[in-house]
């Protein structure tokens, strides 16, 4: 069975540019986190969809941060425009049963650099 | 005081000692309790969920302490293969907080 897929892995871009991240969750999960992680530290939540439903975007920076999940299954996060300290990993996951309380199965990551 | 604190590491053991990482959690109605372990450049990946009476797997040991709110992972006869972060996670209500992990290096 397919894992959680991401793309791109890696991203360079300048400051000031637009950059998008998309994410295919396993098969049947319908719960779906992005998360953001810095070097030596864990990862942080940035916002959790049940299906098409974003119920917890409160850690999201939306003045720049912005993300989609229209039909329930993959999702796409875009950062615009990026600043130096988006610098970071962009974590997407996914889990069976919603409420945290299911494993999460986290895909590769999309390691972004912001020059 | 953060959600999520762990021991802050690294942690440098020789191989077959034992070890043990302790977590605190600052909610106290926190409901479902995790390790994972992430290896240098990869996602996480679960290691074992932590049950109310503790739980063992294989070398691998986690306890919970709902009173003083922490709980703990201990593994005995390390491996060289154990050498990765170890990230305590609590589900916080719906979402699930992350500790900043403990660095874990087995020598020979």
């Amino acid at each position: 069975e397919a894992g959680v897929v991401q793309s791109p892995r890696y991203k360079i871009i300048e400051k000031k540019q637009p950059v998008a991240f998309w994410c295919n969750p396993i098969s049947g999960h319908n719960t779906l986190y992005w998360y953001l992680q810095n070097l030596g530290q864990g990862p942080e939540l940035l916002i959790r969809y049940e299906n098409e439903e974003a119920v917890d975007d409160s850690q999201l920076p939306k003045d720049r941060f912005s993300a989609e999940r229209l039909k329930g299954v993959d999702s796409t996060l875009k950062i615009q425009p990026a600043e130096l300290g988006d610098s970071a990993v962009y974590l997407c996951a996914s889990s069976l049963d919603p409420g945290g309380l299911d494993t999460q199965y986290f895909g590769p990551g999309t390691r972004l650099t912001v020059l | 005081r953060k959600e999520v604190e762990q021991d802050p590491g690294p942690f440098n053991v020789p191989e077959g000692a034992t070890v043990a990482f302790n977590c605190t959690y600052s909610n106290s109605a926190s409901q479902s309790f995790f390790w994972y372990r992430q290896d240098c450049r990869k996602e996480p990946k679960l290691l074992m969920s932590v049950y109310s009476s503790g739980n063992e797997d294989g070398r691998f040991t986690a306890q919970l302490n709902r009173a003083s709110q922490y709980i703990s992972l201990l593994i005995r006869d390390s491996k060289l293969s154990d050498s990765a972060t170890y990230l305590c996670v609590v589900n916080m209500g719906n979402d699930m907080r992350f500790g900043a992990g403990t660095r874990l290096t087995v020598k020979p």
